[in-house]
């Protein structure tokens, strides 16, 4: 199964803050990675497929870049509502899809 | 809009079984694949099972193996999970989420707000 390692597991940042995370995969997955936001008690929201298409809805301070093994999210300005947990997961080829341990921003 | 609905959780004993279900609306049910992910209280997402809009194509974790049974009614736009053979370790919410598009399957765009399922003696 492929591995999904996010880094670091948790950062603290000020509204306005430009934060960037990472998500690395134990062997290449092209671009066929995912990113999701969640908030306690809720749903998991996709973010961004394929490594950097912003899904419809998602405010465009939300960017990802990368392809292979390394990828990152970045929030240019970080906002309140911005404050979860962040999960990259991988969707290379066939199943097991599978979930890096999740990045969580908390408010410095 | 695309509502997807949970039901069926609840607490069982180990070794127990229960059904879960996905009612769900507002788009093409059987055009898309349709996917169990579950996460355990304070941990992060596991993926557990996966069916094509068809039904044809099934996949499961190996942590659920043989003891999950995913399915799908496409007249009643419904996915169901069954479980037997319950584990402690199988304590979670279960979230339904459907994939982003028909022929590319694992980019999850809508969830459901997820069933609790405990299993505890």
């Amino acid at each position: 199964d492929i591995q999904m390692t996010q880094s670091p597991s948790s950062l603290s940042a000020s509204v306005g803050d430009r934060v960037s995370f990472t998500c690395r995969a134990s062997q290449s997955i092209s671009s066929y990675l995912n990113w999701y936001q969640q908030k306690p008690g809720k749903a998991p929201r996709l973010l961004i497929y394929a490594a950097s298409t912003l899904q419809s809805g998602v405010p465009s301070r939300f960017s990802g870049t990368g392809s292979g093994t390394d990828f990152t999210l970045t929030i240019s300005s970080l906002q309140p509502e911005d404050f979860a947990t962040y999960y990259c997961q991988q969707s290379y080829r066939a199943p097991p899809w599978t979930f890096g341990l999740g990045t969580k921003v908390e408010i410095k | 809009d695309v509502q997807l609905v949970e039901s069926g959780g609840g607490l069982v004993k180990p070794g127990g079984s229960l059904r879960l279900s996905c009612a769900t609306s507002g788009f093409t049910f059987s055009s898309y694949g349709l996917n169990w992910v579950r996460q355990a209280p304070g941990m992060g997402l596991e993926w557990v099972s996966s069916i094509s809009g068809s039904g044809s194509d099934i996949y499961y974790a190996d942590s659920v193996k043989g003891r999950f049974t995913i399915s799908r009614d496409n007249a009643k736009n419904s996915l169901y999970l069954q479980m037997k053979s319950l584990r402690a370790e199988d304590t979670a919410i279960y979230y339904c989420a459907r994939d982003l598009s028909g022929y590319d399957p694992g980019d999850f765009d809508y969830w459901g707000q997820g069933t609790l399922v405990t299993v505890s003696s």
